[in-house]
């Protein structure tokens, strides 16, 4: 079974500071998601990464899978990134994709 | 577009009463996640649906039980609640690619139910 581990657990930036949030897990996976989370719960899907990197706007994601480690980064952070960032990845290596070890979550709080 | 949709978006039930909360996935997506996620605790994963048949079963009560219908919504129904179910329940759906590997599907999150047992 699967264990993640994310750092930090809260995080306080000025708006237009770099961003970096840590995911470590601890067996083999194929894919590894970064989900944002708003206050009132609603989860989006940010990332599905298996090797690399991946760009989205202002957000980046990169995963090391040899050494079990992945990275969300915001550049020119802005309050609206405030969110609760949660890295996740599947409970078992080749299994459903859905069935999801969470970790505990960064809350991010960015200050103007 | 059409995203994942979930109702009733809140609903507060006396304990011991039952409740249903329902998924319709985005069109053509063919699985279905089902999560909890208590007041500040991480999302547990609870069950899955692919092609109308369980697919995957994790920390579900066996008070709990969930089924996919020929449209691909989803209903998850609780029975005999108790004031520890209290909690945000949220889907998510994906396509699984031809083929039925799962290995790469991307999840799509609906907003959640947030359930109050009172």
């Amino acid at each position: 079974k699967n264990e993640v581990e994310q750092s930090p657990q809260n995080l306080t930036a000025q708006e237009g500071e770099f961003i970096t949030i840590n995911c470590s897990y601890s067996v083999g996976i194929s894919a590894l998601h970064w989900l944002q989370q708003h206050p009132g719960g609603g989860i989006v899907s940010l990332f599905m990464l298996s090797s690399g990197k991946k760009k989205h706007g202002r957000l980046i994601a990169t995963i090391n899978i040899q050494e079990k480690h992945s990275s969300l980064h915001i550049t020119a952070s802005h309050p609206r990134d405030s969110a609760v960032y949660i890295c996740a990845v599947p409970m078992n290596y080749g299994g459903s994709q859905g069935n999801l070890i969470f970790g505990k979550g960064t809350k991010l709080s960015v200050k103007p | 577009a059409a995203g994942v949709i979930q109702s009733p978006r809140h609903l507060i039930k006396e304990k011991r009463e039952t409740a249903t909360l329902k998924c319709y996935p985005i069109p053509r997506h063919d699985t279905v996640y089902w999560y909890q996620q208590g007041p500040g605790q991480d999302p547990q994963f609870l069950i899955s649906f692919y092609e109308k048949m369980q697919s995957d079963k994790g920390s579900i009560p066996d008070r709990f039980s969930a089924q996919q219908f020929s449209d691909y919504h989803s209903e998850l129904n609780m029975s005999s609640l108790e004031l520890g179910d209290s909690a945000l329940y949220f889907c998510a759906s994906s396509l699984v690619p031809a083929g039925g590997i799962s290995t790469n599907e991307k999840l799509f999150f609906g907003s959640g139910t947030q359930l109050s047992v009172l």
